[in-house]
């Protein structure tokens, strides 16, 4: 079975400070993990996952992860918040061999001036 | 640009009366997926294809029908929709070629009222 876990309904940040957004996550076998954006009434954006490799992982708007094997974590981060960021903010897993990508129940951001 | 479509981007119907929704994807993906989003939910995986071939969840009520005519278009037909049926529908598609590491690309949702 796979799980994902995002410990923080909400996170609030100060425009211009670093932020974390956090998950967690649990599988059989090796890991494949996703962060995606979702702003209101819209659909998921992809910003970056983690297949193999680099631990640290870049993607979109500045956004990067990383993957933690003995924490079984996969923080996405960003230098320097921007109000624009404010956003619902999905991590997803999938286990080696499983087609269905497990959401955690996301984790709200609000960046303020 | 390549993307998924979704049509409408509201859809407001009568308890009980049919309602299909629409997407559409110019990535010419194998793979294409329904999900069902409430209130700032994680979304739910209602079913899939891969190709012609239809996957459900075992979770998804009967209620709920797919539909793929061809590899650009699905549809989500709800035969009687409920007022818990009331929710943010979301289609996303993969191209299929390494399902545990593809990327889903998400629409931008149809949001469902149900009266």
């Amino acid at each position: 079975a796979q799980s994902v876990a995002q410990p923080e309904d909400q996170v609030n940040v100060a425009e211009g400070n670093p932020l974390t957004v956090k998950c967690t996550y649990s599988v059989s076998g090796n890991p494949y993990l996703f962060w995606y954006v979702q702003y209101p009434n819209r659909g998921l954006q992809f910003l970056l996952k983690y297949i193999t490799g680099d631990n640290l992982v870049k993607g979109s708007y500045g956004f990067e992860a990383e993957f933690n094997k003995s924490q079984t974590s996969f923080h996405l981060k960003k230098p320097s918040a921007l109000v624009s960021d404010s956003a619902l903010y999905f991590c997803a897993v999938r286990d080696k061999g499983y087609s269905t990508l497990t959401f955690g129940k996301g984790t709200m951001l609000l960046v303020s001036p | 640009d390549a993307m998924v479509i979704q049509n409408p981007r509201y859809q407001v119907t009568q308890f009980g009366k049919p309602v299909t929704l629409s997407c559409s994807q110019t990535l010419n993906h194998n793979v294409m997926y329904w999900y069902q989003q409430k209130s700032s939910q994680a979304p739910k995986l209602l079913f899939h294809y891969y190709d012609k071939d239809f996957n459900n969840e075992a979770d998804t009520p009967d209620n709920f029908q797919s539909r793929r005519p061809n590899t650009s278009f699905c549809f989500l037909d709800i035969r009687s929709p409920g007022l818990g049926d009331a929710a943010m529908y979301l289609c996303a598609t993969s191209d299929g070629l390494a399902q545990d590491t593809d990327t889903q690309y998400f629409g931008p949702g149809t949001r469902l009222t149900v009266l």
